[in-house]
């Protein structure tokens, strides 16, 4: 069974801080990785698909197969970045639904 | 970019009424469109895939007769909370795609049951 973890609830720094948001997956086959982002009163945006390997407001996610892991780091935290951040996982083969982690809060404070 | 629109953004109903919330594809057709509800301080939970012309697939615990999904368009999935119940307040939010492409979701539908 698909399942996706972000062990981290909350996760809490400071302005200028380097931030990373873990996110570790379960799937016996070869997953699509996405982070969605979900600013307060706002729709879940996709932030990053592992398939572009783009840097988006900054921030940037390696899959590491082996480590089963799709973490999302930035070297530099802004106070806009405070958020909800999911991790979701999609199975390669044709379009699938989504599978959501449980999210991590992030706030920056300044 | 593509945009989903959801409405209402909002909705209180009485106890034992049912309500209808849209989820609309703006810019493209969406074959297939899932259901979320999503509680206070927590994740998505999938509720349902949403395939244009055919039946809905609930996932498990879900229970299809009271939550009646409808896709009888490429841009248009509907889903009625029949018998509204106060533990059916919630927040729900549909996404939508195409193949192979990333989903993309509406702004959700608030809705409590009084």
């Amino acid at each position: 069974a698909q399942r996706v973890t972000q062990p981290e609830k909350l996760l809490s720094v400071f302005k200028g801080a380097p931030v990373e948001l873990k996110c570790n997956y379960s799937y016996s086959g070869s997953p699509e990785l996405f982070w969605y982002v979900q600013y307060s009163r706002q729709r879940l945006q996709l932030l990053l698909r592992h398939i572009s390997r783009e840097s988006i407001k900054g921030f940037t996610a390696d899959l590491n197969k082996g480590e089963t892991s799709f973490h999302l780091k930035k070297p530099f935290a802004q106070e806009e970045d405070s958020a909800m951040y999911y991790c979701a996982l999609r199975q390669n083969t044709g379009f699938q639904k989504l599978v959501f982690g449980t999210g991590t809060r992030l706030l920056v404070s300044p | 970019g593509a945009v989903v629109s959801q409405h209402p953004s909002w909705v209180i109903c009485k106890s034992g009424t049912s309500v209808k919330i849209e989820c609309r594809s703006l810019d493209f057709q969406a074959t297939t469109m899932f259901w979320y509800r999503q509680f206070p301080k927590q994740s998505l939970m999938l509720m349902a895939t949403s395939n244009e012309g055919s039946k809905a697939t609930y996932e498990q615990g879900v229970e299809k007769d009271k939550f009646l999904i409808n896709h009888a368009s490429l841009t248009l999935s509907t889903l009625t909370v029949t018998s509204a119940h106060p533990e059916d307040s919630s927040f729900y939010i549909c996404s939508a795609g195409t193949d192979n492409s990333p989903l993309h979701f509406g702004n959700g539908t608030r809705l409590t049951v009084t």
